[in-house]
């Protein structure tokens, strides 16, 4: 079946240091969605990318999928403490109708 | 926002009894929701897709006789665990596409704790 990694599992930062998440499929995707995940809370949905090589900008946060539709990337710029939690990916492949979801990545950021 | 409810929030059961859960679109109609797990520190794990007026749909290994799953309506879906064991203590945690329709919104989810 479809297996949807992601690394790493884990990174420390300090404040105003960048950070970047990568997924990886096992499969081509027809979309990837990435959410996060605060401590004690519940996922909660950031984007959407479906177009190979595509790009999107929610302020400090870049989002990408790659060309072959099988990766994508988060990358955080200049993290703050709000940024902590642990993001996931979630991919959906051809003619499937669920989401398979990353383990995730555990984002800490000291000030 | 689309907002998704759960209820309860916890609860602590004894081994061989049943605990129901409900899942809520408040603002919205769902006619799938989806039901996951999720283990301390780990990912969600898709138990089933639950379907109004059909049977959910379940992902493999799960056993539907032991999570019975119900979308009475189209705002409602509940999961029963049945004969609870200590091993089906997790979080469990429920959403809905709502929005485009293809981003998930999730419940708060539920801590089942089974002693």
């Amino acid at each position: 079946g479809q297996q949807v990694m992601q690394i790493p599992q884990y990174q420390h930062v300090q404040e105003g240091e960048d950070f970047t998440t990568y997924c990886n499929s096992s499969t081509t995707l027809s979309n990837i969605q990435w959410y996060k995940q605060r401590p004690g809370g519940h996922p909660v949905f950031l984007i959407q990318l479906v177009k190979s090589g595509e790009v999107k900008k929610q302020k400090r946060l870049t989002f990408q999928f790659g060309e072959a539709k099988k990766n994508s990337s988060l990358h955080i710029t200049a993290t703050q403490t709000t940024d902590v939690g642990t993001y996931f990916c979630a991919g959906r492949g051809s003619g499937y109708s669920t989401l398979t979801f990353g383990k995730g990545t555990m984002l800490l950021v000291s000030p | 926002g689309a907002v998704v409810s759960q209820h309860p929030s916890w609860v602590i059961c004894k081994s061989g009894t049943s605990v129901k859960i409900e899942c809520r679109s408040l603002d919205f109609q769902a006619t799938t929701m989806f039901w996951y797990r999720q283990f301390p520190k780990q990912s969600l794990m898709l138990m089933a897709t639950s379907n109004e007026g059909s049977k959910a749909t379940y992902e493999q290994g799960v056993e539907k006789d032991k999570f019975l799953i119900n979308h009475a309506s189209l705002t409602l879906s509940t999961l029963t665990v049945t004969s609870a064991h200590p091993e089906d203590s997790s979080f469990y945690i429920c959403s809905a596409p709502g929005g485009q329709g293809y981003e998930q919104y999730f419940g708060p989810g539920t801590r089942l704790t089974v002693t």
